[in-house]
């Protein structure tokens, strides 16, 4: 099975950089990703991890590290539309479904 | 034009009636699936389909029914409405292909209240 853990809430101020950590334990690992999404909406896509190291989109990174089981996404520059909430999901070995962690929901404040 | 739709967006109904759900996209993909998501429970997989003929149940099946009536379509069925259904659903597509990403994008939710 799949075991997700990521913080529930964090707050920042606008114009900061906040990190979000996410950490699994899982019988099959093909993948990691992070999706946004904002009350009430569909959860959007936002990053892919399935080797180790960072990837840079923008103002928003997500780094991988395979065998500690652990990944974050860096949101810089933080907007007031950045309050949302996060997800972090891994795929399985055999590609086939996602695991999602419960999500953590960061408010930005002016 | 929205790519995933889901229709009702909104429902309303009475335990014990049977509700169905619907889905459809445009966007060509074979996978669809169908998740349900409660405050502090996060996003679970109620059921996916990878092809018209194909039906897996996910980790939280009891109680529902699935439907893939055509590569574009794929329905949820709750046979016998109960309180503890009551939450966001959403509907969700992806391809597969294994030199992409082959993310899942989601539809816009229906919101689920049964009383």
């Amino acid at each position: 099975g799949q075991n997700i853990d990521q913080p529930t809430e964090m707050t920042a101020t606008e114009g900061a950089i906040v990190q979000i950590n996410c950490t699994y334990q899982t019988s099959g690992f093909n993948g990691l990703f992070w999706y946004q999404q904002h009350a009430g909406e569909a959860p959007t896509f936002l990053s892919y991890n399935v080797l180790d190291g960072l990837e840079e989109k923008g103002r928003f990174s997500s780094f991988l590290s395979r065998s500690k089981g652990y990944s974050y996404l860096l949101l810089k520059e933080l907007q007031m539309k950045d309050s949302a909430s996060y997800l972090c999901a891994v795929r399985d070995g055999g590609y086939s479904t996602l695991t999602f962690g419960k999500g953590t929901m960061l408010l930005v404040s002016p | 034009d929205a790519d995933v739709t889901q229709t009702p967006r909104n429902r309303i109904t009475k335990t014990g009636k049977r509700i169905m759900l619907e889905c459809s996209q445009t966007k060509g993909h074979d996978r669809m699936y169908w998740y349900r998501q409660d405050p502090g429970l996060g996003l679970r997989l109620i059921y996916y389909s990878f092809d018209v003929k194909d039906i897996n149940k996910g980790e939280i099946s009891d109680g529902y029914s699935v439907s893939r009536q055509a590569q574009a379509k794929f329905s949820l069925s709750l046979e016998s409405a109960i309180p503890n259904q009551t939450a966001l659903y959403f509907c969700a597509t992806s391809d597969f292909q294994t030199d992409s990403f082959s993310e899942q994008f989601f539809g816009p939710g229906t919101r689920l209240t049964v009383l």
